[in-house]
């Protein structure tokens, strides 16, 4: 089976600009989980999405939108980027958000520049 | 006050000892992560708790639900171990699930 992939690896933006990050998730898992990590902090949980619906979302504005597609593959998209979106951006998958065997399996994460 | 907290912060340790991170919660939740995470930011999943105690080779994992309380031990400790451990929490808010991170306890292990 495959793992969960992220891409691209690094980016680097200016303020304004939009960006979209991308996940491929691991074979069968029908779950995916976006979260934020700033320099020497945890992640911050930013949303879920589980069969192309939003299934949770964390403290973050309307301009971190997300999508999931029939693949179960998943875009993270930031409009109007400032400097403190900065950070790595980790994706997770999972098989079924509502079972409480829930395990997560993380992608390497994509770390973006905001200049 | 972080919903998530761990402790130690920082932990340096000799190649052999035996170590614990803490993990104390706020929340009701319903099961806690323990992961692993290494210089460039992959993360490793290593246990998931809802009750009891887990073990996977040289780590054991275990929480007290009644104390919100979770710690994660690492026996005869090696430098290939050093790396940030964090603390990830299950919660429902509202109908929907919640994940809430710690800061992490980052290990440096020393040969």
């Amino acid at each position: 089976e495959t793992g969960v992939t992220q891409s691209p690896t690094h980016l680097i933006k200016t303020r304004g600009q939009q960006v979209t990050l991308r996940c491929s998730s691991q074979s069968g898992h029908n779950t995916v989980s976006w979260y934020q990590q700033a320099l020497g902090q945890g992640p911050q949980f930013i949303f879920q999405y589980y069969r192309e619906e939003e299934n949770g979302r964390g403290n973050f504005p309307p301009r971190f939108s997300g999508l999931q597609f029939p693949n179960y593959s998943s875009e993270l998209n930031v409009n109007a980027l400032e400097l403190d979106d900065s950070a790595l951006y980790l994706c997770a998958s999972s098989l079924d958000p509502r079972g409480i065997q829930e395990t997560q399996y993380f992608g390497p994460g994509t770390r973006l520049l905001v200049l | 006050k972080n919903e998530v907290e761990q402790s130690p912060q920082n932990l340096t340790a000799q190649e052999g000892e035996f170590i614990t991170i803490n993990c104390s919660y706020s929340v009701g939740i319903s099961a806690l992560h323990w992961l692993q995470q290494h210089p460039g930011g992959g993360i490793v999943s290593l246990f998931m708790l809802s009750s009891g105690k887990k073990k996977h080779g040289r780590l054991i994992a275990t929480i007290n639900i009644q104390e919100k309380h979770s710690s994660l031990h690492i026996t005869a400790s090696h430098p290939r171990d050093s790396a940030v451990y964090i603390c990830a929490v299950r919660g429902i808010t509202s109908g929907t699930y919640k994940y809430i991170f710690g800061t992490g306890t980052r290990l440096k292990v020393l040969a």
